[in-house]
């Protein structure tokens, strides 16, 4: 089967541009969640998903917003790119059903702010 | 709020040598734990995971870990290192809260391999 996927694998932005990134989940999970991983830092949590209802929030500013999708993919997109937004995007899917609680990340996207 | 500690930033070991990194959590009650692995540029991989019952957990790569509620501790254990095993590697809790499985790291600790 295969595993989280994540796009686009790298990209650039100039400060104040926005940016989605995408996500799909592993088959048959149905909660996605998105974190953060700055250079040197484990990974903050920023948004989980379940369902296609927001299930939580990470303390991060208005500027990151997500969804998710019927087929239970997951897009987060981020306004106002500021320097700091510079990190690795990981997107991790769990399966809520079974009761199991770990979560599968993705390769992550790699975002360079300019 | 919960919160995980991993005091050691770097480790240095010799290939067939013991590791044990360590992992504390700050939680009230019996937290879900984890340990993850990331290669350099890569996504992050489960290792083992506690949730209750038995508290020393077996995982992949021969990698074990021990739940000790009374140090609120939750260390990283392998009889021997390959040189493979080089990498960082991060412990986390989870708690339900509203809702929300949401995963909590700590900063991580590099692990390198002397050959």
């Amino acid at each position: 089967d295969a595993g989280v996927t994540q796009s686009p694998t790298h990209l650039i932005k100039t400060r104040g541009q926005q940016v989605t990134l995408r996500c799909s989940p592993i088959s048959g999970h149905k909660s996605v969640s998105w974190y953060q991983q700055v250079l040197g830092q484990g990974p903050q949590f920023i948004f989980q998903y379940y369902e296609k209802e927001e299930r939580g929030r990470g303390n991060f500013p208005d500027r990151f917003s997500a969804r998710q999708f019927p087929n239970y993919s997951s897009e987060l997109n981020v306004n106002a790119l500021l320097l700091g937004d510079s990190a690795l995007y990981l997107c991790a899917s769990s399966s809520r059903d079974t009761g199991s609680y770990e979560q599968y990340f993705g390769p992550g996207t790699r975002l360079t702010v300019t | 709020a919960q919160s995980v500690t991993q005091p050691d930033i770097h480790i240095t070991v010799s290939e067939g040598a013991s590791l044990e990194l360590r992992c504390n959590y700050s939680y009230g009650a019996t937290p879900y734990l984890f340990w993850y692995v990331q290669s350099p540029g890569q996504g992050l991989q489960l290792l083992l995971k506690y949730f209750s019952g038995d508290t020393l957990v077996q995982g992949i790569k021969g990698f074990e870990a021990e739940f000790k509620r009374s140090q609120s501790s939750f260390n990283l254990r392998k009889p021997s290192v390959h040189w493979s095993d080089a990498a960082e590697y991060f412990c986390a809790v989870s708690y339900s809260g509203a809702g929300s499985y949401q995963l909590t790291f700590g900063k991580g600790t590099k692990l390198s391999v002397i050959p």
